[in-house]
């Protein structure tokens, strides 16, 4: 069984401030693959980015960027230089061989102008 | 592409009605699953489909059926509802493979009375 823990409930920055958001992704596989999502006020899904457990370099995507660290299971995503559109649920989401994709419960970040 | 679409978008059950969710895709899609999303939670998932005719059980399968007769659609039935299946439903999909990301449906938002 796979776990997905995303420790931050809530995060609150003033617009312009990075932001950095910590996922723990325990399972027994060696082969898995992690995503982050966002689901924003209005509602709807929305993927970011992902990574498989063979690639462990850090990458950059304009203001975004993620973390994968295999040692510690964690996968932190970061944005950089936050806007008030940043405000909105982030999901990290891990998923072994056989699409079960597994959520953690989310963190809310807010970002006041 | 209309992309992943869901109907009805809001729903008001009475216990013990039963009711049809509709999800589609005209993406070619050969993965297709059902997540619920309750108040301050990630989404977890019901049921999924890696194609035409095959479907299986995710993690809270219980008092909801799948059937996939066809690439495009994935309903999800709910045979006697309960006040716990208040909550809100997403459809994915995705090419299949498990590095590909879900594409999610709008959501559908049932209440149970």
């Amino acid at each position: 069984a796979q776990k997905v823990t995303q420790a931050q409930t809530e995060i609150s920055v003033v617009e312009k401030e990075d932001v950095t958001l910590d996922c723990v992704y325990e399972t027994r596989d060696t082969t898995y693959y992690l995503f982050w999502y966002k689901q924003p006020p209005s509602g709807e899904l929305v993927f970011l980015i992902r990574r498989n457990s063979f690639d462990e370099q850090n990458e950059i995507s304009g203001r975004y960027s993620w973390n994968f660290q295999k040692s510690t299971s964690s996968f932190n995503f970061t944005i950089t230089a936050s806007q008030v559109v940043d405000s909105a649920v982030y999901f990290c989401a891990g998923e072994p061989a056989g699409n079960k994709l597994t959520f953690g419960g989310g963190t809310r970040v807010l970002v006041k102008p | 592409n209309a992309g992943v679409t869901q109907t009805p978008k809001f729903q008001v059950l009475k216990t013990g009605q039963s009711m049809t969710l509709q999800c589609a895709q005209d993406m070619n899609h050969e993965y297709m699953s059902w997540y619920r999303q309750d108040p301050g939670m990630g989404l977890r998932l019901i049921h999924y489909s890696v194609g035409a005719g095959i479907t299986d059980q995710g993690e809270v399968p219980n008092g909801y059926n799948v059937s996939r007769s066809t690439t495009e659609d994935f309903p999800l039935r709910l045979l006697s509802a309960a006040p716990s299946q208040t909550s809100v439903y997403f459809c994915a999909s995705s090419l299949g493979q498990e590095i590909d990301e879900q594409y999610f449906g709008p959501g559908t938002r049932l209440t149970v009375t």
